[in-house]
This record gives structure tokens, sequence and C-alpha cells, in this order.
């Protein structure tokens, strides 16, 4: 079975430019969640969806929306860019979407964003 | 402040040599702690996960201890390999109560990167 999948792998982008990160999650896992981590830091949360709904957002400002499709797989968009937004973006999913449980979270390798 | 705490920043040992990764962290209530490792511009493979009531997990030559009382986790890695090279993240999990929307609100130790030199 596939992992979890992202595109792009890479792209650089402009100040003020928009951009759309996808996320496929396992087969049969209904929650995805997003992190930015910077070089050199750990990831920091961005959102989590199950079943389609938003579930959490952490401290990110409104310039950063996301959704999850019927099928489960997600997107994470990033209006006005800034030069601060250039990271690593990652998403994770789950079978599970519910906190205080030990459900695997499985990442997939990342979208590597550059803001020029 | 819920915070993870991670040291050594940074580690160099030799190969076949043993270490220990530390993590101290703030959040509470507290529900599970997870080990990852993340190879250089990849994403995070799970290691261990342990629930409050756990106070040890073994995953091949990695060993995970938590101190629930003290607040305290380590890795124990055994006989270091090069592909061993990789930062180790220590991540906590508050139960759902704690946050609103139910959801599982992990918060991340910023990770401690080894390498492994021959």
């Amino acid at each position: 079975d596939a992992g979890v999948t992202q595109s792009p792998t890479h792209l650089i982008k402009t100040r003020g430019q928009h951009v759309t990160l996808r996320c496929s999650p396992i087969s049969g896992h209904k929650s995805v969640s997003w992190y930015q981590q910077v070089l050199g830091q750990g990831p920091q949360f961005i959102f989590q969806y199950y079943e389609k709904e938003e579930r959490g957002r952490g401290n990110f400002p409104d310039r950063f929306s996301a959704r999850q499709f019927p099928n489960y797989s997600s997107e994470l968009n990033v209006n006005a860019l800034l030069l601060g937004d250039s990271a690593l973006y990652l998403c994770a999913s789950s079978s599970k979407g519910l906190a205080g449980n030990t459900g695997e979270l499985f990442f997939g390798e990342g979208s590597r964003l550059t803001v020029l | 402040k819920n915070q993870v705490e991670q040291s050594p920043q940074s580690l160099i040992i030799l190969e076949g040599k043993n270490c220990t990764l530390q993590c101290n962290y703030t959040v509470s209530p507290f529900s599970n702690l997870r080990w990852y490792k993340q190879d250089t511009g990849r994403g995070p493979v799970s290691l261990t996960i342990m629930t409050f009531s756990e106070n040890t997990k073994s995953n091949g030559r990695y060993t995970a201890t938590l101190d629930a009382d003290t607040k305290q986790s380590s890795l124990h890695i055994t006989a270091s390999q090069l592909s061993d090279s990789a930062s180790y993240i220590c991540v906590v999990s508050g139960p759902a109560l704690m946050f609103s929307g139910g959801y599982n609100k992990l918060i991340f130790g910023a990770g401690t990167r080894l390498a492994v030199h021959p």
C-alpha cells in the first residue's frame, strides 16, 4: 500500500503569491493534519481534519487555510506568501481523529516551499 | 505554557557506541509521548508511542523510557549505526478535552540532531 503522498515535493514562489499543497492519506485513513517545519526546528501544528471537518487549528494567520475532500485527500492553501513561510510542509494521516488515542501518525515526505 | 524541550541540541558519536537523548515536557494533563526519527529533508518516522502508564518501550535498538511524575523521557540507542544519523524528535500529546474541537494537538520538540561517524 502507498504511504502518505504529498505534492509538489519542491516549489519556489515569490512574495505575495499563493500556493496550494496537496496530500493523499494512506488508504482507509480519515484524519489528515498539516505541519510547518522551519529549518532546524520541530514541526508546528497548522490544521487537523477528520471526516472532512476541521477539528483543530494551530497559531497560524488566516492566510493559511485547508480543506479535506470526500476521498479524504487534503489541500493546504497559503495566500500572500511571506519570506517566513519558507519551510517544509508536512502532511500526516491517521486512522483515528480524536485526541487521547495512541494511534499511529504517518507522515509524508513533505513539500519544500521556498519564498523569494 | 505547554512545551517540549530536548537535549542535547546536537550530538556526535562513533559507530557502535550507545547514546541517550533527553526530553522534558510541561504538557499537562498528559496523554502520550512519541519519539520520531527524521532523516534530513524527509518526513518523520515513528519509533515509539507511550501512554502515561507505560515507563519503557523498545523498538529494535531503540529504547524509550518515560517518567510521568517528573515529566521526563529518554531515548536510548544501542550499538549505533551510520544510518542512525538523523534528527530525533520528541512529541507530546494532551487529551482531547484539553483542546477545543477534540483534536489531537501534538506538541513537538525541536529535536536532537545525531551524527554517527565511522
